[in-house]
């Protein structure tokens, strides 16, 4: 597709429960980024994927935090024993190899509580 | 590790009004980007710069690429309502494996 997509939308978890966020990059990009939003500041850089290998995962909580982008699947995000800081809105984008430019999903809000 | 410094914070400005923010990096960077974010939304590119001194608009937009590489402004002339939003700059260097670093955002309100 023409746009980054990313589910779900919304989550609510308990804390200590499991959270797993997905996204679809563009067809054709083969760079797959994770971003965390918390309110409206800045974007921390958490993971980078160039197809299914990890390229830079120096964001990474490692305790809790794992990703994957394996072949025929979206790519996914997934935090363990969430914590009312994991509150926030993670963001996936995609580009093409040696771009410059990313492109944005619209975010997937996960709510602590 | 690197930071971006992005300001103002927010601006409430007059419908028609000239905006203006910018960004300074304690580092270099090859490429510039300004994204802007919507409620609800991701960031949405506005305007990328490759060049040092660059100079690109994009209707009533208009960004530079700082000489020294570690600045960038963002103007916005005759603001519209629909100017309403977070502007963020992001930066890129050789040396951070394609990641982009982001400023902390200019949030905009125009008063019609």
């Amino acid at each position: 597709g023409e746009e980054v997509a990313q589910t779900p939308k919304h989550l609510v978890r308990g804390e200590g429960q499991k959270a797993k966020l997905y996204c679809a990059p563009i067809k054709g990009h083969s760079y797959v980024f994770w971003y965390q939003q918390v309110l409206k500041n800045e974007f921390k850089f958490l993971i980078s994927f160039q197809n299914e290998n990890v390229f830079d995962e120096t964001g990474m909580p490692k305790e809790r935090f794992s990703a994957k982008c394996l072949p025929n699947s979206p790519c996914s995000l997934e935090i363990q024993a969430t914590k009312l800081e994991d509150s926030a809105v993670y963001f996936c984008a995609s580009s093409r190899p040696a771009a410059n430019v990313l492109t944005f999903g619209a975010g997937s809000r996960l709510t602590v509580l | 590790g690197q930071q971006l410094n992005q300001s103002p914070q927010s601006m409430f400005i007059q419908e028609g009004e000239d905006v203006s923010m910018n960004c300074t990096s304690s580092s270099i960077f090859n490429t510039w980007l300004w994204y802007k974010q919507d409620p609800g939304e991701g960031p949405v590119l506005l305007i990328a710069l490759y060049k040092a001194g660059e100079l690109t608009s994009n209707g009533r937009l208009t960004a530079q690429f700082g000489i020294t590489r570690k600045d960038s402004f963002l103007n916005i002339s005759a603001s519209i309502p629909s100017d309403v939003g977070i502007y963020f700059c992001a930066g890129k260097s050789y040396n951070q494996g394609g990641k982009l670093i982001f400023g902390q955002g200019t949030e905009l309100s125009v008063k019609p």
